[in-house]
């Protein structure tokens, strides 16, 4: 079935640094959407990407779909403290349920 | 509050017993999902509603486990015979079916142990 890798696991930085996050997928996605979850909370919708090539900001975020629709990026540049939780990746092939990437746990050392 | 809500917020039960918990959707959302969160890992999908029609069960959702949505409006997940290997975080989601783009909205989650 399809699989949904994301690295890396876990991302220490410092504050002011910038933070990437790789999603790839095992099966060409129709669409992916990214969340962040704080320790604690739940997912929260951060954004949907769903052309090919697609590249979407929100202020310090970007994020990337690639070309084929097999792999996707989140990047943060200059890290706040307000940035820490984990980043999730979920991707949908047709069907409607979300497939969900690992995360990759991103903590801030202030 | 509009958004996705879920009761109870935690749940402490013994091993065997039986537990539901509920799930209240974005008012106008149509599709209702539930998902299984483990410690670590990204939630895992176990079933979808389109309305009051229960469309999609993941291999994950074993016999124990049923879910509802008798009037296309709010949903209850019961599992049957809790077992240890049961406690997670259990996510309810909504949507609006849609064309081309369509964002599921996590409730709160309820967080189950089973000793």
């Amino acid at each position: 079935g399809q699989q949904v890798m994301q690295i890396p696991q876990y991302q220490h930085v410092q504050e002011g640094e910038d933070f990437t996050t790789y999603c790839n997928s095992s099966t060409t996605l129709s669409n992916i959407q990214w969340y962040k979850q704080r320790p604690g909370g739940h997912p929260v919708f951060l954004i949907q990407l769903v052309k090919s090539g697609e590249v979407k900001k929100q202020k310090r975020l970007t994020f990337q779909f690639g070309e084929a629709k097999k792999n996707s990026s989140l990047h943060i540049t200059a890290t706040q403290t307000t940035d820490v939780g984990t980043y999730f990746c979920a991707g949908t092939q047709g069907a409607q349920k979300l497939v969900f990437g690992q995360g990759t746990r991103l903590t801030i050392n202030p | 509050d509009t958004g996705v809500s879920q009761d109870p917020r935690h749940k402490i039960t013994k091993r065997g017993q039986n537990v539901t918990f509920r799930c209240d959707p974005i008012s106008e959302h149509n599709r209702l999902y539930w998902y299984r969160q483990t410690l670590g890992q990204g939630p895992e999908f176990l079933t979808y509603f389109q309305n009051e029609a229960q469309l999609e069960k993941s291999r994950l959702l074993s016999d124990r486990f049923s879910a509802e949505r008798p009037k296309g409006s709010f949903s209850t997940l019961e599992i049957q015979r809790t077992e240890q290997g049961d406690s997670a975080m259990y996510l309810c989601a909504s949507s609006l079916e849609g064309l081309l783009q369509e964002t599921q909205y996590f409730g709160p989650g309820t967080r189950l142990l089973v000793l």
